[in-house]
């Protein structure tokens, strides 16, 4: 089945310390993003790729830093500059086409220690 | 200002009735797209809709309809005979392209969402 994987589900971090997210698509995607999202609230952009290699600030970019070295994969680390780093992160992937969806991976909830 | 409102922070609808769930957009580019995405407590996104700018008829999906009325930048979810599996949160999102780094992307911005409750 084609899709995004997101690792871990939860995942909790102390003072001080740098964090990677992982993300995996196996849907031959180009295009992949980082969100954001805090209770109750929408989704806010952190980085963004569209080709290999090359990577975008979203809105929300400071504290978080990411590689994109494969097609398939698109790591985001949240350093330890990001103060209140505790939220809902989701990524996605999507084609080139305008009217295709972005398809979403199920989420990793980071908390603090 | 905002980009997308969702006005309605939660919505009550009693099972099998009809929902509508608002959603007004900002933007002074002719070319956009608006997407609908459907949130259950798990957390994950799943796509409903989508509507493209010049779409000449509203989209449909099944249970699902999105209102369109482009002069009043507007683009309404409509659920039908709501069940209680469509409780969730609803968050309506805008496609446009955006020009960064010498390139070109479409970037989505989400409204703050609407979490609808579907009482048997």
């Amino acid at each position: 089945d084609g899709g995004i994987t997101q690792s871990p589900k939860y995942l909790f971090r102390k003072e001080g310390q740098n964090v990677t997210l992982s993300c995996e698509q196996n849907l031959n995607h180009d295009a992949m993003y980082w969100y954001r999202q805090d209770p109750g609230q929408g989704l806010r952009l952190i980085y963004y790729s569209q080709i290999v290699n090359d990577f975008q600030k979203g809105d929300i970019a400071e504290g978080y830093s990411v590689s994109r070295e494969k097609k398939e994969s698109f790591p985001l680390t949240v350093t330890s500059a990001q103060k209140n780093p505790t939220a809902f992160y989701l990524c996605a992937s999507s084609s080139w086409e305008s009217n295709q969806p972005q398809h979403f991976g199920d989420g990793t909830r980071l908390s603090i220690l | 200002a905002q980009k997308i409102t969702q006005t309605q922070p939660g919505m009550f609808v009693q099972e099998k009735e009809a929902v509508t769930l608002d959603c007004t957009y900002d933007t002074s580019d002719p070319s956009y797209g608006l997407f609908w995405y459907k949130q259950p407590s798990s957390g994950e996104m799943i796509f409903l809709i989508y509507q493209g700018s010049y779409d000449q008829q509203n989209a449909t999906e099944g249970r699902y309809s999105l209102n369109f009325q482009k002069a009043r930048k507007s683009a309404n979810l409509v659920i039908s005979a709501s069940q209680l599996g469509d409780s969730a949160m609803y968050f309506c999102a805008m496609r446009e392209l955006i020009n960064a780094g010498g390139t070109s992307y479409g970037k989505l911005t989400f409204g703050q969402g609407t979490i609808l409750t579907v009482h048997p």
